[in-house]
C-alpha cells in the first residue's frame, strides 16, 4: 500500500473516446502531481496542484484536461488523444511544493494504450 | 543535452556482484534523490540526499556536491534488487518539483 491509489491500471482507449484517470492519496499531503512516462524517456511533469489551485501545467496539449475538487483526489480527464499519448500516467503527492525535503509518494500508475 | 544524466542505461550483473549506478547532474540543487520503480510501474523513494552518504540495509547512496555526481551502490545483490533506478534532482528554486534522469535498467540474474 503506498498510500497514494490510481486508477484504472490499464486502460485502452480509441482516439474518440473520453476516460478519467483517477489518483487519490490517504497521507493528508497538500500537494498532487500527473506525471507522463514515456519509454526510454525520463519523466516529464505535466500538472501541479497545490492546496488544490493548479499551480503548473507544463504546456500539456489541452486534450489532457486536470481535475482537483480536493487535496485528496487528483482527476486526469482525456479526450481525442493520439496514439503517441499511448504511456504510463503516474499520479505523485508531497506534503507542500515549497520544500525541497518535502519527498514525493506515487502511485502505480495508469498503463494508458490508445488505439 | 539532460540535466541529470544516469550510466550504465542498463546493466545486468551476477546474483551477489556489487552494483554502482551513477548520476551527474548540471544544476544547482537543494536535494538529490533516488528511485526505484519496479515492472509493474510504481516508484518508490529509495534515498534522498544533499551531502555525503546514506545507507539502507544493502544500497548505499553517496553524492558529490561540489563535483555534481552521485552514485547508488548494491551490495550482494539479489534477483529481487531488479528493476528501473532513477536519479533525481530537486533545482534550488524549485521546491519538491523533480527533474529526473532516463533511469537504469538493472536485472540481477540468480
Amino acid at each position: 500500500e503506498t498510500g497514494v491509489t490510481q486508477t484504472p491500471r490499464h486502460l485502452v482507449m480509441g482516439m474518440t473516446n473520453k476516460k478519467s484517470l483517477k489518483c487519490e492519496q490517504h497521507l493528508g499531503h497538500n500537494a498532487m502531481y500527473w506525471y507522463k512516462q514515456s519509454a526510454k524517456k525520463p519523466l516529464e511533469l505535466m500538472f501541479v496542484y497545490n492546496f488544490k489551485e493548479q499551480t503548473e501545467n507544463n504546456s500539456v496539449p489541452s486534450r489532457f484536461s486536470p481535475e482537483c475538487p480536493n487535496s485528496s483526489h487528483l482527476f486526469l480527464h482525456l479526450h481525442t488523444l493520439q496514439p503517441e499519448d499511448s504511456a504510463l500516467y503516474l499520479c505523485a503527492s508531497s506534503q507542500d511544493i515549497g520544500r525541497y525535503n518535502s519527498p514525493l509518494h506515487f502511485g502505480n500508475g495508469t498503463r494508458l494504450t490508445v488505439t | 543535452k539532460n540535466e541529470v544524466e544516469q550510466s550504465p542505461q542498463n546493466l545486468t550483473a551476477q546474483e551477489g556482484e556489487f552494483i554502482t549506478i551513477n548520476c551527474s547532474y548540471s544544476v544547482g540543487i537543494s536535494a538529490l534523490h533516488w528511485l526505484q520503480q519496479h515492472p509493474g510501474g510504481g516508484i518508490v523513494s529509495l534515498f534522498m540526499l544533499s551531502s555525503g552518504k546514506k545507507k539502507h540495509g544493502r544500497l548505499i547512496a553517496t553524492i558529490n556536491i561540489q563535483e555534481k555526481h552521485s552514485s547508488l551502490h548494491i551490495t550482494a545483490s539479489h534477483p529481487r534488487d531488479s528493476a528501473v533506478y532513477i536519479c533525481a534532482v530537486a533545482r534550488e528554486t524549485s521546491g519538491s518539483r523533480l527533474t529526473f534522469g532516463e533511469g537504469t535498467q538493472l536485472t540481477v540474474n540468480p
